[in-house]
């Protein structure tokens, strides 16, 4: 069973550093690129970066461009998401999801639990 | 940026209703589009990839049509655990983006 554990939320005032994590398993991690989607509170979905299976390519969102770095270790099945210098619209429950194939569809099957990162002074 | 914009945002229905929520491109796709079922405090679960095939163990209730701009999820008939939020999202380039949720609620 494909599961994925993320961690790292919390309460961090403005301009703050947090890092995320998402423990894998249940497939082959370094087959598959992954993604992070974050919601604000009573709001949508929305996209934050994805990362190929190799680690080789990252997208991000335009919003969170040069502040937040997605990486992963292949050796520790887990995916990461470096947030730095936050503002408050970065408040929101971040999920950690997993390509449906291998390689890279941006279709998103399954998600994490999710964790819930507040910015606020 | 792709836009994706869907309709209505809300929409009250009864059991066994046939429901229609429709998802519109800002430009062609394809058939890179997936609908995904989100409950509340739950994470997000994928229905539908490629526009209209059906995730394994998603109920064949579950519909999905469309290609290019103007796609279609369609429940045949509505059952009490379908009552939730759906949103589509294209994945033809980044970056990705979702349609704005449409909140399926009992009448």
């Amino acid at each position: 069973e494909v599961q994925l554990v993320e961690s790292g939320g919390g309460l961090v005032q403005p301009g703050g550093a947090l890092r995320l994590s998402c423990v894998a398993s249940g497939f082959t991690f370094n087959n598959y690129a992954m993604s992070w989607v974050r919601q604000a509170p009573g709001r949508g979905l929305e996209w934050v970066s994805s990362i190929s299976g190799s680690g080789g390519s990252a997208y991000y969102a335009d919003s969170v461009r040069d502040r937040l770095t997605i990486s992963r270790d292949n050796s520790k099945n887990t995916l990461y998401l470096q947030m730095n210098s936050l503002r408050a619209e970065d408040t929101a429950v971040y999920y950690c999801a997993k390509d449906l194939r291998p390689g890279t569809t941006g279709w998103f099957d399954p998600w994490g639990q999710g964790t819930l990162v507040t910015v606020s002074s | 940026d792709i836009q994706m914009t869907q309709s209505p945002s809300s929409l009250s229905a009864s059991v066994e209703d046939r429901v229609t929520i429709t998802c519109r491109a800002s430009q062609g796709i394809s058939s890179w589009l997936a609908w995904y079922q989100q409950k509340p405090g739950k994470a997000p679960k994928l229905l539908i990839y490629g526009a209209s095939s059906l995730q394994s163990g998603v109920p064949s209730r579950f519909s999905g049509s469309g290609s290019g701009t103007d796609f279609t999820l369609t429940i045949s008939s509505l059952q009490p655990e379908d009552f939730a939020t759906y949103y589509c999202q294209q994945a033809a380039t980044f970056p990705l983006t979702f349609g704005g949720g449409t909140k399926v609620e009992i009448k």
